[in-house]
């Protein structure tokens, strides 16, 4: 199947500081990426949909300025925490679509924020 | 809207034994609905996927759920948990626009020897 690969799979910072993160679809190309958050023993949330080429679509209450996204290629999108706080501090997963169906997702990336 | 809910949010089997995770959705549409599984510091995996076709639904790892338009109910079973099943289990369903996904709360799966 699909590979979706995240870099890093886990980060510390220190609180004002920003964090970038890479999802890449290593054998496909992805116009459409997906990034969700996940909290300890929750459940995954939409956050935003990532556009090639175009701005991202978020989600209600998701904070653009916060987190930021860019896809500037058809194999890469990134999410970059602006000025992390510890409140940041989760799982953030991306996902790609190789077909209308089926969503592959990449392994995750635990950040967390001291 | 689109929302899904799982009813257990944990479930504890013994090994051998049946394994039924139970999701209900509401969908003012006919959906697409999915089950993935997420191991510990592993990427979520599809077990299986229905999109209009048959009712019945065959996944990986003998996995297999049963559309009930009727009951508006998605529920993944398996005949014989094996230990390697442990695992959170998660109901989806793609809410309009392209491949938007809506994650139930989640299932934790407990398979004891």
């Amino acid at each position: 199947g699909a590979v979706v690969s995240q870099h890093p799979s886990w980060v510390i910072c220190k609180s004002g500081t920003s964090v970038k993160i890479e999802c890449r679809s290593l054998d496909f190309q992805a116009t459409t990426m997906f990034w969700y958050r996940q909290f300890p023993k929750q459940s995954l949330m939409l956050m935003a949909t990532s556009n090639e080429g175009s701005k991202a679509t978020y989600e209600q209450g998701v904070e653009k300025d916060k987190f930021l996204i860019n896809h500037a290629s058809l194999t890469l999108s990134t999410l970059t925490v602006t000025s992390a706080h510890p409140e940041d501090s989760s799982f953030y997963i991306c996902s790609a679509p190789t077909s209308f169906d089926e969503q592959f997702f990449g392994p995750g990336t635990r950040l967390t924020v001291l | 809207a689109q929302s899904v809910t799982q009813l257990d949010s944990h479930v504890s089997v013994s090994e051998g034994t049946p394994v039924l995770l139970r999701c209900n959705y509401s969908s003012s549409y006919s959906p697409s609905l999915f089950w993935y599984v997420q191991h510990p510091n592993k990427g979520l995996q599809l077990l299986l996927k229905y999109t209009s076709a048959a009712t019945l639904v065959k996944g990986i790892n003998g996995f297999e759920a049963e559309f009930k338009k009727s009951e508006t109910s998605f529920h993944l079973t398996k005949p014989s948990a094996h230990m390697s099943d442990a695992a959170e289990y998660f109901c989806v369903v793609s809410s309009g626009g392209y491949n938007k996904l809506i994650f139930g709360a989640g299932t934790r799966l407990a398979v004891h020897p």
